[in-house]
């Protein structure tokens, strides 16, 4: 049982240059999430998809865009990254709001 | 009104010692109440959850208490372990609103 699958789990870019992470879960839940980790920060909402076909913006949006592909997979894509977006970035899903969330092992992205 | 405040910021306790960790939030909307645990290199767990209609959840070692009218929750973990070492999240949610709100997570250190 995998859970929630982020790929991939290191990735180095510099200025400018654009990437995506890639999520998918096999829970079959309805809502998914993407968080950004930084020291004394805690996890900062980035975007989220409360269901299939829809996302919203996060506490913190600027610089990235997502795509719910379908109930399994939700990408993130950096377009131009920059240095501030050096960080460890989580997926998420849940079944519904205000239920456990099942996060990622994480992807942590250095951009020099 | 959205943030979660968590505290202390790093803990060191005893093998066998009590550990405990306290969250305060704002928002009377909120109405789930989890606690994460976060190992190095991995994504976070759930470890035990409150809703706001109890005020005290135990599952084994550990417990939340819940004061609905001062706004708190706090983690107990008795007999702590160095297994027991790792950061610990609470965070707090809405129904429909699909935005969890993170504490900025506490660093604990069990001794041997």
């Amino acid at each position: 049982n995998a859970g929630v699958t982020q790929t991939p789990k290191f990735q180095v870019l510099k200025t400018g240059q654009s990437m995506t992470l890639q999520c998918a879960q096999d829970m079959n839940h309805n809502s998914m999430y993407w968080y950004r980790q930084d020291p004394g920060m805690g996890l900062r909402l980035i975007y989220y998809s409360a269901s299939e076909g829809t996302t919203d913006k996060g506490e913190v949006p600027n610089g990235y865009n997502v795509s719910r592909l379908n109930k399994r997979e939700f990408s993130l894509r950096l377009e131009s990254a920059a240095p501030s977006q050096t960080s460890v970035y989580f997926c998420a899903s849940s079944r519904d709001s205000s239920t456990e969330a099942f996060f990622g092992q994480g992807t942590r992205l250095t951009v020099v | 009104q959205q943030q979660v405040k968590q505290s202390p910021q790093s803990l060191i306790v005893q093998k066998g010692g009590i550990s405990i960790i306290n969250c305060a939030y704002e928002n009377t909307a909120f109405d789930y109440f989890p606690w994460y645990q976060q190992f190095p290199g991995k994504g976070p767990a759930l470890l035990i959850a409150i809703r706001p209609d109890v005020s005290e959840k135990k599952e084994g070692r550990f417990t939340i208490s819940f004061n609905k009218s001062a706004k708190q929750f706090s983690l107990h973990i008795m007999d702590s372990q160095p297994g027991d070492s790792a950061t610990y999240f609470c965070a707090a949610t809405s129904s429909g609103t699909y935005k969890y709100i993170f504490g900025t997570g506490t660093r604990l250190k069990v001794l041997a």
